[in-house]
């Protein structure tokens, strides 16, 4: 079945380091690929998708490319903030499953000053 | 504020009791779906209703039900609770079932079984 596997956390950064947060999926067809954010105390929040392969989605200076042949969707910001520090989540959805969001464990990202 | 309301933020409870969840969706939202975040399993796809009426169900175990009433809200009804159940439960609600729309969640549900 559908699967994502993200890099395990805790990651711990300096202010303005680079961040990457690795995701792979397994998948048939051509799935939706989502990145949530669950910052402390709140629900999950939409922070950016893409639908189709070679498609990037970025928000809040954060970036994430579909990258079919090599089956990843990894997350990526050039200056992280103490404000970042949260849980992140890389999801797939497919066509064909009424919607059901496949997740990742989910990595947690403190940033320090 | 993603306009998803879930109560109570918290519950704690015995081992072999009953709770209840709710969840009011978005103002227009038809869907409503149902997540257990745990810290060995992350978050677990529940169950969803769309207008009243069942849609999907993942793993959702038989000791735990759900439904949508007219207003569109939603229970989630946990019963002869195990500690192993103690998770956060989320609700999630979209306005209809196209793929590419995303999903707002409320705060949770912390629910502690002891």
């Amino acid at each position: 079945g559908d699967s994502v596997t993200q890099m395990e956390g805790p990651v711990t950064l300096s202010e303005e380091a680079f961040l990457t947060i690795n995701c792979t999926y397994t998948a048939t067809g051509y799935p939706s690929l989502f990145w949530y954010v669950q910052y402390p105390g709140e629900g999950l929040q939409l922070l950016l998708k893409a639908t189709k392969a070679d498609d990037k989605g970025s928000n809040k200076g954060f970036e994430a490319t579909y990258r079919k042949e090599t089956t990843s969707f990894h997350l990526e910001k050039g200056s992280v903030q103490v404000s970042d520090s949260a849980v992140y989540f890389c999801a797939l959805m497919n066509a064909g499953n009424n919607r059901k969001l496949i997740w990742g464990l989910g990595t947690s990202l403190a940033v320090n000053p | 504020d993603s306009g998803v309301t879930q109560t109570p933020k918290h519950l704690i409870t015995a081992t072999g009791q009953r709770v209840t969840l709710r969840c009011s969706p978005r103002s227009g939202d038809l869907s409503v779906y149902w997540y257990q975040q745990s810290l060995d399993q992350g978050l677990q796809f529940l169950i969803q209703y769309y207008n009243g009426e069942e849609r999907a169900k993942g793993n959702i175990l038989e000791r735990f039900s759900a439904q949508q009433f007219p207003d569109l809200h939603s229970e989630l009804n946990l019963s002869s609770l195990e500690l192993g159940d103690s998770a956060l439960y989320f609700c999630a609600s979209s306005v209809g079932s196209t793929n590419n729309s995303p999903l707002h969640f409320g705060n949770g549900t912390r629910l502690t079984v002891t």
